[in-house]
């Protein structure tokens, strides 16, 4: 099986655009997680999606949103660029989505690197 | 909160060697499942090892292995006759309320 895309892999994006990222899962998963990465705050969850609803959001503002589409794949995008928002964006998948016991996998994909200038 | 703390933000040693890495978390859950992950400098996350706390035997995974310690939520990974590929960041992750909760991380250094 193909692993987890992530698209595009690197974006350099100036303070007050907005940025869409793509994630495509593992075939047959049908949950997506996202995460922001950075030195300072380490792994910091944003939302999970499953079968195409929100089940669960991180504490980020309004500025960062998401979708997911029927075949699983999903988006986030991130409006008003700050500085801040600098980072390394994961999007992970699992079969079954995650659960208070954790019983299901999550496969990361490479990442997307997002500078903001 | 659900909370996962690793103690140890780096640590070096010499191929061929035996480190562990600590983690501890805090879950009001009975029954879960607990995993390490590791970020090589090409970022790509992985799987190295899973643990359910059910279980009573730790997990095993050829050179890799856990010391679960469930009563003082303890979570450590070692890592046997250390290689230089196994140079990364090592997360531990614990669940949290509908998601994973992840370390801060330890940068792992194996030199030649």
């Amino acid at each position: 099986k193909a692993g987890v895309t992530q698209t595009p892999r690197y974006l350099i994006k100036t303070r007050g655009q907005q940025v869409t990222l793509s994630c495509s899962p593992i075939s047959g998963h049908r949950s997506v997680s996202w995460y922001q990465q950075t030195p300072g705050q380490g792994l910091q969850f944003l939302f999970e999606y499953f079968s195409e609803t929100q089940r669960n959001k991180g504490n980020f503002p309004g500025r960062f949103s998401g979708r997911q589409f029927s075949n699983s794949r999903s988006e986030m995008n991130v409006s008003t660029l700050e500085l801040g928002d600098s980072a390394l964006y994961l999007c992970a998948s699992s079969l079954e989505g995650a659960d208070r016991r954790g019983s299901y996998e999550q496969y990361f994909g490479p990442g997307t690197r997002l500078t903001v200038t | 909160a659900q909370t996962v703390t690793q103690s140890q933000p780096e640590m070096s040693v010499q191929e061929a060697e035996t480190v562990t890495l600590s983690c501890t978390y805090d879950t009001s859950e009975s029954n879960y499942y607990l995993f390490w992950y590791k970020q090589p400098p090409s970022r790509q996350m992985i799987l190295v090892i899973r643990q359910e706390a059910y279980k009573q035997q730790n997990a095993t995974e050829n050179r890799f292995s856990v010391n679960f310690q469930k009563a003082a939520k303890s979570f450590s990974l070692k890592i046997s006759d250390s290689q230089l590929g196994d140079t990364a960041m090592y997360f531990c992750a614990s669940p949290g309320a509908q998601k994973l909760v992840f370390g801060q991380g330890t940068r792992l250094t194996i030199n030649p």
